[in-house]
C-alpha cells in the first residue's frame, strides 16, 4: 500500500503569518499531486495541483514539489482565521486515477 | 455548473437494514470515486468507475459493500447488511480524463451513515 504522510498537527500560527504544511509519499512513480482544505464537516476542496518539481503560486497559496525527495508542501502566506482546517495532501499512485490521501494537518490561524 | 450531487445528506439506520447511497457525478467527467472517510482511517478509496465501468474495487472492505454506475450520469453504493462500524461520512468525487489538469478530483457533500 503507497502511503502519504503527513504531519497530522495541530499547527497553529498568528494571523498575517506563513502557514507550512508538508507531505512525504512513498510512491517513486507518482505524477499527481494535490491539496485539498476539508472545513469541520464539509468535504474536500482542492486548492492546488502540482505536476512538476518547483514551485507553483495560486494567490496566497503555494505548492513546491521536490520527486527526487518525494516530497511536496504548501505554503500559506498572510493566513487568515478563515484558513483555519484541516489540509489533506493526495498522491496519484502509479499510473493510474487513484489517489492516496493522508490523514491530514490541521491548522488553526488565531487572530 | 453543479458540482456533485449526493442523496441523502445524512442516513441514521438500525444494524442489519440495507442502505443505498446516490451520487451524481459532475456532467462530462468520466469517472467516478466511492471514498469513506473515519477518523480512526482518514479518506479511503472504497472503489472507483471509469466510463461506467468498475476499474478497481481493492478498497470495499466485504461483499456487504456493492457499487453501481448503470450510466455516466448515476451510480450507486449499497451496503447490505449494515452494521455499527460501517458509520462514516461516504464522500463521491469525479474527474475528468481531458485536459492538462488530469487526476484532479472534485468531492461531492458527503453522506453522514450513522448505523445504530
Amino acid at each position: 500500500q503507497k502511503e502519504v504522510e503527513q504531519n497530522s498537527g495541530p499547527l497553529s500560527v498568528p494571523e498575517g503569518a506563513i502557514a507550512s504544511l508538508n507531505c512525504t509519499y512513498s510512491d517513486r512513480v507518482s505524477q499527481s499531486f494535490f491539496w485539498y482544505r476539508q472545513y469541520s464537516g464539509k468535504s474536500p476542496e482542492l486548492i492546488m495541483s502540482i505536476y512538476s518539481n518547483g514551485d507553483k503560486e495560486d494567490g496566497r497559496f503555494t505548492a513546491q514539489l521536490n520527486k527526487a525527495s518525494q516530497y511536496v508542501s504548501l505554503l500559506i502566506r498572510d493566513s487568515q482565521p478563515s484558513d483555519s482546517a484541516t489540509y489533506l495532501c493526495a498522491v496519484s499512485q502509479g499510473g493510474s486515477e487513484k489517489l492516496v490521501f493522508g490523514k491530514g494537518t490541521k491548522l488553526t490561524v488565531n487572530p | 455548473d453543479a458540482g456533485v450531487i449526493q442523496s441523502p445528506r445524512h442516513e441514521v439506520t438500525e444494524m442489519g437494514q440495507e442502505v443505498t447511497l446516490r451520487c451524481k457525478p459532475i456532467s462530462g467527467h468520466d469517472y467516478l470515486f466511492w471514498y469513506r472517510q473515519t477518523m480512526m482511517r482518514g479518506l479511503e478509496l472504497l472503489i472507483y468507475f471509469n466510463n461506467n465501468v468498475p476499474i478497481d474495487d481493492s478498497g470495499m472492505p466485504e461483499d456487504r459493500f456493492s457499487a453501481k454506475m448503470p450510466n455516466a450520469s448515476f451510480s450507486t453504493l449499497k451496503i447490505q447488511p449494515s452494521e455499527p462500524r460501517d458509520s462514516a461520512v461516504y464522500f463521491c468525487a469525479s474527474s475528468s480524463s481531458g485536459g492538462i489538469s488530469y487526476n484532479e478530483q472534485f468531492f461531492g457533500p458527503g453522506t453522514r451513515l450513522t448505523v445504530l
